[in-house]
């Protein structure tokens, strides 16, 4: 059973350009949640999805990033114009969402350098 | 959202010895997870423990949910366990971290 599935690994991007990180899910979870921890700090919840819904997107900047998760596929994190405060790494989560069983999967995380 | 508080925020340790993380929080919660991110920055699952204890090798971990507090507790120490553990509580539609403990196992 593999487990989260990120990629790229790492990611370089001039400012102004897009990046597009891709996450898929351990096998049989639908809820996928996106993260993300800048150099020294924790880890800021983005956004929760589960097939074909934002859930919550509250830890979400308001311009230039988007989240999908769709039917088929893996959940995608979109940033357009990327900015040199961009740069972080970006984990994505995975777990089953079903009552008493809620543990949640990290990926290796893709690591993004805006240069 | 709910406040984790993690202690100490770093530990410096010799090789063999035990040490104990804390982790407190402000809510009830629905579950609790411990990780490890090794200097590699992967996130390791420790411990899925909304409630009891658990013991994984030299590792294990209680909370106590209605004082709500966990604790994890190494044994033995090694320097592969290295790195920072977080301590993450789910409340809501997300998981809040704790801002890590970082340990240094020198050998």
């Amino acid at each position: 059973n593999a487990g989260v599935m990120q990629n790229p690994r790492h990611l370089v991007r001039r400012r102004g350009q897009e990046a597009r990180l891709r996450c898929s899910p351990m096998k049989g979870h639908s809820h996928v949640y996106w993260y993300r921890q800048l150099p020294e700090e924790g880890l800021k919840f983005m956004v929760y999805l589960q097939k074909e819904n934002i859930i919550d997107e509250s830890g979400m900047p308001k311009e230039r990033f988007s989240a999908e998760f769709p039917k088929e596929g893996p959940s995608i994190l979109r940033i357009q114009q990327v900015v040199r405060g961009d740069s972080a790494a970006y984990f994505c989560a995975s777990s089953p969402g079903v009552s008493g069983n809620t543990e949640a999967f990290f990926g290796q995380g893709t690591r993004l350098t805006v240069v | 959202g709910i406040q984790v508080e993690q202690s100490p925020p770093d530990l410096i340790l010799q090789e063999g010895a035990n040490s104990t993380l804390r982790c407190n929080f402000s809510d009830s919660v629905n579950n609790l997870q411990w990780f490890h991110q090794n200097p590699w920055g992967q996130l390791i699952n420790l411990f899925y423990i909304p409630s009891g204890t658990k013991q994984n090798g030299r590792l294990s971990a209680t909370t106590v949910a209605t004082e709500r507090y966990s604790l994890l507790y190494i044994s033995s120490s090694q320097t592969t366990d290295s790195g920072v553990y977080f301590c993450a509580v789910e409340g809501g539609n997300q998981f809040y971290f704790g801002t890590g403990t970082s340990l240094t196992v020198i050998p």
